[in-house]
């Protein structure tokens, strides 16, 4: 079955580096997306990675996909107060012949000052 | 921006009333969706949109309905609504392999 599974909270320090993992589970999967949602607002879609590639790269912004261990990562360096909001991590799948994405339950980022 | 709106942004209900949740977007795409939010479940998808009056069902399709008469506007619809339905609705397009969604609709079904 389909199935995204990210952590639920993680928090850091303004200036260090936050790294928000997920795992997915098709392999098939063409592109893996990460949202930013800040609160009261919708998702706000912040990067993506084609599964041929094992990482990208997007100012402070880095994605690594292990598509043999089925693993994404967003790294965003520097995190600022700014950067405090929740990121989901979706996956693409095939449903007969209809593409649709399924969600991670989201990671709550808080960055103190 | 995708230049997409929901309205109402916000709606309180009573058990066993009707309900419809509007999506409006303004650049023709061909593909639309409705999703909920709910705490610990990430966005289900409830239903989609692939053409004018062409629509299907996503996962947790119970109790909602949807209608497509014109490319621009996704009518949701909660024919009966229950304190279950109480959620965040998020409208969504799809532009090239990409969602994008709108600003979401809090509903709380008292």
């Amino acid at each position: 079955g389909e199935d995204v599974e990210q952590s639920l909270f993680l928090s850091v320090r303004e200036g260090d580096s936050s790294v928000i993992n997920c795992t997915y589970t098709d392999s098939s999967s063409t592109y893996l997306y990460w949202y930013k949602q800040e609160p009261g607002a919708g998702l706000q879609l912040l990067t993506y990675i084609f599964s041929n590639m094992d990482m990208k790269q997007d100012q402070r912004l880095t994605v690594l996909l292990n598509k043999k261990d089925k693993h994404l990562s967003l790294r965003i360096a520097d995190t600022q107060t700014g950067d405090s909001a929740i990121y989901f991590c979706a996956e693409i799948t095939m449903n007969t012949g209809f593409q649709k994405l399924v969600f991670g339950t989201g990671t709550r980022l808080l960055v103190s000052p | 921006d995708a230049g997409i709106t929901q309205s109402p942004r916000h709606k309180v209900t009573e058990t066993g009333t009707p309900v419809t949740l509007r999506c409006h977007q303004t650049e023709n795409h061909r593909y639309m969706y409705w999703y909920r939010q709910d705490p610990g479940h990430g966005l289900r998808l409830i239903h989609y949109s692939y053409g004018v009056k062409d629509t299907d069902k996503g996962e947790v399709s119970d109790g909602y309905s949807v209608s497509r008469s014109k490319t621009e506007d996704f009518l949701l619809t909660l024919e009966s609504a229950t304190s279950s339905q109480t959620s965040v609705y998020f409208c969504a397009i799809r532009r090239r392999d990409t969602q994008y969604f709108g600003p979401g609709t809090r509903l709380t079904v008292l």
